[in-house]
C-alpha cells in the first residue's frame, strides 16, 4: 500500500487546466523530501515528467507544472490535450521503515 | 542516446526464480543508479529497489528484502535483478530504469514476468 495518495482519476475538457495531488505525511513530502513526477502513456514504459522544483526534461512542454506545499504536492497541466490521457505518477522517498523510495497510487487523466 | 534494453519475456512456476537483465549503453554506467520498479497489471508502480553500479551496493524495498538480489557487472554495463520464490501475484511487468538517487531519468521498456503453474 503506497504512502502517496493520489485521486484515481481527473478529467477534462480540450484546453482546460486540471491538476493532479500526491498526498504524503511527514516522513516523505513533508520531510523536504523532492517530487518528481512521471507519465505512463498507455502501453508505454513510464517516462521522466518533472523532477524536483519545477524541473521538465529535454522535450517536455512548459504545460506542465508542479508546486509543493505541507506534506502534498501536485501537478497542474493547462491547455489539456488528447496526447495527455495517461497515467500520472508522483515519487519521493520515505525515511520510515525503510521505504527509501516510494510511487503514489496514480491518475487516469482523461480528456473530454 | 541514453538505452536500457531488458530481456525477454519469461514464464515460471511457482516457487522458482527469475533473473531480468537491463543493459545500458550511451551514458556512464557506473555514474548513476539502477532501479527497479514493477507494475503488476492493471495496478500501479512499485518500487523494488535500488544498485549503485559503482560500488554494487543495494536498497531494497522492505517488502522485497530477502527474496530479490539486484547485482551489476560493470564490463559489459548490465544490472540483474533476480526474484526468488515466486508466487502468482508477482506476475508483473518488470522495469529497470537509470537516474540518481530517487529520481529515475530513463526507463526501458520492461519485461513481462508470468507465473503460472
Amino acid at each position: 500500500q503506497s504512502v502517496l495518495t493520489q485521486p484515481p482519476s481527473v478529467s477534462g475538457a480540450p484546453g482546460q487546466r486540471v491538476t493532479i495531488s500526491c498526498t504524503g505525511s511527514s516522513s516523505n513530502i513533508g520531510a523536504g523530501s523532492d517530487v518528481h513526477w512521471y507519465q505512463q502513456l498507455p502501453g508505454t514504459a513510464p517516462k521522466l515528467l518533472i523532477y524536483g522544483n519545477n524541473n521538465r526534461p529535454s522535450g517536455v512542454p512548459d504545460r506542465f507544472s508542479t508546486y509543493k506545499s505541507g506534506t502534498s504536492a501536485s501537478l497542474a497541466i493547462t491547455g489539456l490535450q488528447a496526447e495527455d490521457e495517461a497515467d500520472y505518477y508522483c515519487q519521493s522517498s520515505d525515511n520510515s521503515l525503510s521505504r527509501w523510495s516510494v510511487f503514489g497510487t496514480g491518475t487516469r487523466v482523461t480528456v473530454l | 542516446q541514453v538505452q536500457l534494453v531488458q530481456s525477454g519475456a519469461e514464464v515460471r512456476k511457482p516457487g522458482a526464480s527469475v533473473k531480468v537483465s537491463c543493459k545500458a549503453s550511451g551514458y556512464a554506467f557506473i555514474g548513476y543508479y539502477v532501479h527497479w520498479v514493477r507494475q503488476v497489471p492493471g495496478q500501479g508502480l512499485e518500487w523494488m529497489g535500488r544498485i549503485n553500479p559503482n560500488s554494487g551496493g543495494t536498497d531494497y524495498a522492505q517488502k522485497f528484502e530477502g527474496w530479490v538480489t539486484m547485482t551489476r557487472d560493470t564490463s559489459i554495463t548490465t544490472a540483474y535483478m533476480e526474484l526468488r520464490r515466486l508466487k502468482s501475484d508477482d506476475t508483473a511487468m518488470y522495469y529497470c530504469a537509470f537516474g540518481r538517487l530517487q529520481r529515475l531519468d530513463v526507463w526501458g521498456k520492461g519485461t513481462t514476468v508470468t507465473v503460472s503453474s
